[in-house]
């Protein structure tokens, strides 16, 4: 069965520093990987994934994660924060693209301080 | 394209009363999903459905019920509410090529 593990379920940081989410996983197949990002009173919304291919992975706002298969990690980072980004991020893993089942771990939520 | 819509956004109900959460796409997707997210808690899968006329429990089914009578519909019944069941509900779809959801903006249920 697999698992996701995010290691800080709360992270402060100044804005304009730098900032890294942690998420480890456990399968014992080929996985995909998300990182979905929920707003305030909002739904998750997909922020990047990790098919295949590159191990690095880029949103259009600025945050990457790389796929580091060996420690079966999937880590989020920026290197800037704003205001904005403040919100839940969750990691979650999937067994591939036929599979039914997204897990998520239990979240991480980012508060960036003016 | 509104993608996945429920509804009702809020929704207050005494103990014992019974209520249906209706959830709809217009993405034409088979995979459906419902989950309830706690504080801290993260999201857990209640029910799920691979297509019209096939649903199946996930890891919290206990006190709802779920059918699906279409593609385009999949909603969620609590038959009698209890404290347990506040929460803030999730509906998800699951796009066909690469295993990515799309959830509604959620429903926000309190039994009080």
């Amino acid at each position: 069965a697999q698992s996701v593990t995010q290691l800080d379920s709360q992270v402060p940081v100044f804005e304009e520093a730098p900032v890294e989410l942690r998420c480890n996983y456990s399968s014992s197949v080929s996985v995909y990987l998300f990182w979905y990002v929920q707003y305030p009173n909002q739904g998750l919304q997909l922020l990047l994934k990790y098919l295949s291919g590159s191990t690095l992975v880029e949103s259009i706002n600025g945050f990457e994660a790389e796929f580091n298969k060996s420690q079966t990690s999937f880590h989020l980072r920026k290197p800037s924060v704003h205001i904005s980004d403040t919100a839940e991020y969750f990691c979650a893993v999937s067994e591939g693209a036929g599979s039914y089942q997204l897990t998520f771990g239990k979240g991480t939520k980012l508060s960036v301080i003016p | 394209n509104a993608g996945v819509t429920q509804t009702p956004k809020f929704r207050i109900l005494k103990i014992g009363q019974s209520m249906t959460l209706q959830c709809t796409q217009d993405m034409n997707h088979n995979y459906m999903y419902w989950y309830r997210q706690d504080p801290g808690m993260g999201l857990k899968l209640i029910y799920y459905s691979v297509g019209a006329g096939i649903t199946d429990k996930g890891e919290v089914p206990n006190g709802y019920n779920v059918s699906r009578s279409t593609t385009e519909d999949f909603p969620l019944r609590l038959e009698l509410a209890a404290p347990s069941q506040t929460s803030v509900y999730f509906c998800a779809t699951k796009g066909p090529f690469t295993g990515e959801l799309f959830f509604g903006e959620g429903s926000r249920l309190t039994v009080l």
